[in-house]
């Protein structure tokens, strides 16, 4: 398994849908996990923390599957400036510093 | 805001050249991080340091070294610019911990020809 592994996408959907994304990561020790969002030619920015009971940020929900190693991202009444790459960010070694990215998965939403 | 600035947007170098990548944050983090970003393998970790004149490498330290001198700036170093070295450079910081997210420049890119 990768360290880090994401939905390949792309993904297109209209306004108003409801996309999921999930990423896998591959090691068990892994306690630090992030949603970022990088927008067409700019720097990745956090979207929101994923935390153990899962966590939600507005139309944004973020779960954490321990058992089976992945976490996810969901999210509702798609707007067109949702419109990104969304990045998985695991530190896969459990050290404090060194976060891992997986590849990120490219959103667009259509009128 | 916190802001992370890069000394260049673009960058074209020659082969052999020696390079140099500056990184400055004005909020007083530890820990500065560098990135490189490359289409279809995403952001890989070349270095990262925790401290002044402390480094440690990511996954893909080989052409680089870095520079900490001052908490506020880290430096990217190519001693001998490659082709293989062309790619979006970004720099990052965060304050110390694992849960503190990270501050991203805006990103070099760099040609080496």
């Amino acid at each position: 398994r990768k360290e880090v592994e994401q939905d390949p996408g792309p993904f297109n959907v209209p306004e108003g849908a409801t996309v999921a994304f999930n990423c896998t990561y591959s090691n068990s020790a892994s306690q630090s996990f992030f949603w970022y969002r990088q927008d067409c030619r700019k720097e990745p920015k956090l979207l929101m923390s994923v935390y153990s009971s899962g966590n939600e940020d507005g139309r944004f929900t973020a779960q954490l599957n321990r058992a089976s190693q992945y976490i996810s991202l969901l999210i509702r009444d798609s707007k067109l400036s949702d419109s990104a790459t969304y990045l998985c960010v695991v530190n896969v070694d459990g050290s404090n510093y060194k976060l891992t990215f997986g590849k990120g998965t490219l959103l667009t939403v259509n009128p | 805001d916190v802001k992370v600035t890069q000394s260049s947007r673009y960058l074209v170098k020659r082969t052999g050249e020696k390079v140099f990548l500056e990184c400055v944050q004005d909020m007083d983090h530890e820990n500065m991080f560098w990135y490189r970003q490359d289409p279809g393998l995403g952001l890989r970790l070349i270095y990262f340091s925790y401290d002044v004149k402390m480094k440690e490498k990511g996954d893909i330290p080989e052409g680089y070294s870095v520079s900490r001198e001052k908490k506020e700036r880290f430096s990217l170093i190519l001693e001998s610019a490659s082709t293989n070295q062309t790619s979006m450079y970004l720099c990052a910081s965060s304050l110390t911990g694992w849960r503190e997210k990270l501050f991203f420049g805006s990103g070099t890119q760099l040609s080496v020809l």
